[in-house]
């Protein structure tokens, strides 16, 4: 099964741009890498999901280098309700379906 | 609205008292999971089903079981619960694409304590 390894915990001030990577050595050729935040007792919530060079929506960049191994989400100006974990998953590599949630990045937005 | 429901959002019971936990959803999606969350240990997958009758395991499944009569349901079954289980659990949907698991939209989450 891919892993991915991401920090444990960042923090960072409103209107600040935060950056957090992921790293995923073994992702597999087809597979993409997808971000979802979680605040506290609620279920995980899509964030952006893309395969390689740069994606943008509405709340969020996924910056993707060539050799695929890591990706970097990208949160422009956060605010106090950015406060969440994030977390990077890609798929099941041994062609399944299983889904692996790793331990997430904690981030803390201070005014 | 496009959702996933699950049923009911807190419960208390007791050691070996079987009980069950509902997840319905209203977006055809052909894929579905459950989690469980503890502090510490993260979101773990304990079954998911990639349409009706075909379930699997995930990486936690002892002690549960599922069962995909139809699309839009995906109970998770506790046969003897035990305080071990005490948790926050999560169901969860998607459409799967391209042969692999695409965004996956969550439940509001049960919190289940075991006594």
């Amino acid at each position: 099964l891919a892993k991915t390894t991401q920090p444990i915990s960042m923090d960072s001030y409103e209107g600040q741009e935060v950056n957090i990577t992921c790293s995923h050595n073994n992702i597999a050729t087809n597979d993409y890498i997808t971000w979802y935040q979680q605040f506290p007792s609620q279920g995980p919530r899509f964030i952006i999901q893309g395969y390689k060079t740069k994606v943008t929506n509405e709340v969020a960049s996924l910056f993707i280098p060539a050799d695929r191994k890591s990706s970097t989400l990208s949160l422009p100006r956060v605010s106090l309700s950015d406060t969440a974990v994030y977390y990077c998953l890609v798929g099941d590599d041994t062609g399944g379906f299983k889904t692996i949630f790793g331990a997430g990045t904690r981030l803390f937005v201070k005014a | 609205e496009a959702q996933v429901t699950q049923n009911p959002r807190y419960l208390i019971t007791v050691t070996g008292k079987k009980l069950t936990v509902t997840c319905s959803q209203n977006m055809n999606h052909e894929y579905m999971s459950w989690y469980r969350q503890d502090p510490g240990l993260g979101l773990r997958q304990i079954y998911y089903s990639m349409n009706v009758e075909v379930t699997d395991k995930g990486d936690v499944p002892e002690g549960y079981k599922v069962s995909r009569k139809e699309k839009r349901n995906f109970p998770l079954i506790l046969e003897s619960p035990s305080p071990n289980q005490t948790s926050l659990y999560f169901c969860a949907s998607s459409l799967p694409w391209e042969g692999r698991v695409d965004t996956q939209y969550f439940g509001p989450g049960t919190r289940l304590t075991v006594l």
